[in-house]
């Protein structure tokens, strides 16, 4: 049950697009179309922003995408707002009813 | 409205037990999985146990295993985790949270746990 890997921290400019990387294993990651995606602003609880891999949530922006290769899912949100800097954290289903989460990394709008 | 609210949290002694509580609201908590996922200060999101609608198959993270027991009233419609033996890194927030399309859909405020001496 090792944590998947993302970058610390990423940034962009307003209307800029970013992406955040999500490195497991083929146990989990590679193994499964289970990777989703929160958003945690400072003090709240995480929101779900993107499940099965690419798929938004009603109400979440078409601002944020999901995909995946191999084992290492990924992140995008395009034309970045202010209201995005946050804390981003992936999670994969690791099998035997077990997920793992990312590290997460602090996006910073500049 | 689906509404979780987690309570229970508070400071306990190393070796310490404390029970955390889950009531759910706008939903029948028999529906859903339901999981507790825990986020140390100033850390990340750690997951640590699901109940599964079932309300039999309970699954937990390694680092509590044979420690924390997840369990469900379903006349309640609370979800509870039970933590016997506590130590220093089990201090967190503990969030429990909803089990759709395998994801964490709804999420609680989260409770503090603190252990210390």
């Amino acid at each position: 049950q090792s944590a998947l890997t993302q970058p610390r921290s990423v940034s962009g400019s307003p209307g800029q697009s970013v992406t955040i990387s999500c490195t497991g294993t083929s146990s989990d990651v590679g193994g499964y179309n289970y990777v989703s995606w929160y958003q945690q602003h400072p003090g709240k609880a995480p929101q779900l922003i993107i499940s099965f891999v690419t798929q938004r949530p009603s109400g979440v922006p078409d601002r944020f995408s999901g995909s995946k290769s191999g084992n290492t899912a990924s992140l995008t949100i395009s034309g970045l707002q202010a209201e995005d800097e946050a804390d981003y954290y992936c999670c994969s289903f690791a099998g035997s009813y077990t997920w793992v989460f990312g590290g997460g990394t602090k996006l910073t709008v500049l | 409205e689906v509404q979780l609210v987690e309570s229970g949290g508070g400071l306990v002694q190393p070796g310490g037990s404390l029970r955390l509580s889950c009531a759910a609201s706008g939903f029948t908590v028999s529906t859903y999985g339901m999981h507790w996922v825990r986020q140390a200060p100033g850390k990340g999101l750690v997951w640590v146990s699901l109940i599964k609608s079932d309300g039999t198959t309970t699954t937990y993270a390694d680092s509590v295993k044979g420690r924390f027991t997840i369990s469900r009233d379903n006349a309640e419609n609370t979800v509870y985790l039970q933590m016997n033996s506590l130590r220093g890194e089990d201090t967190a927030v503990y969030y429990c949270a909803t089990d759709s399309r395998w994801s964490f859909t709804n999420w609680g405020q989260g409770t503090l746990v603190t252990v210390s001496s």
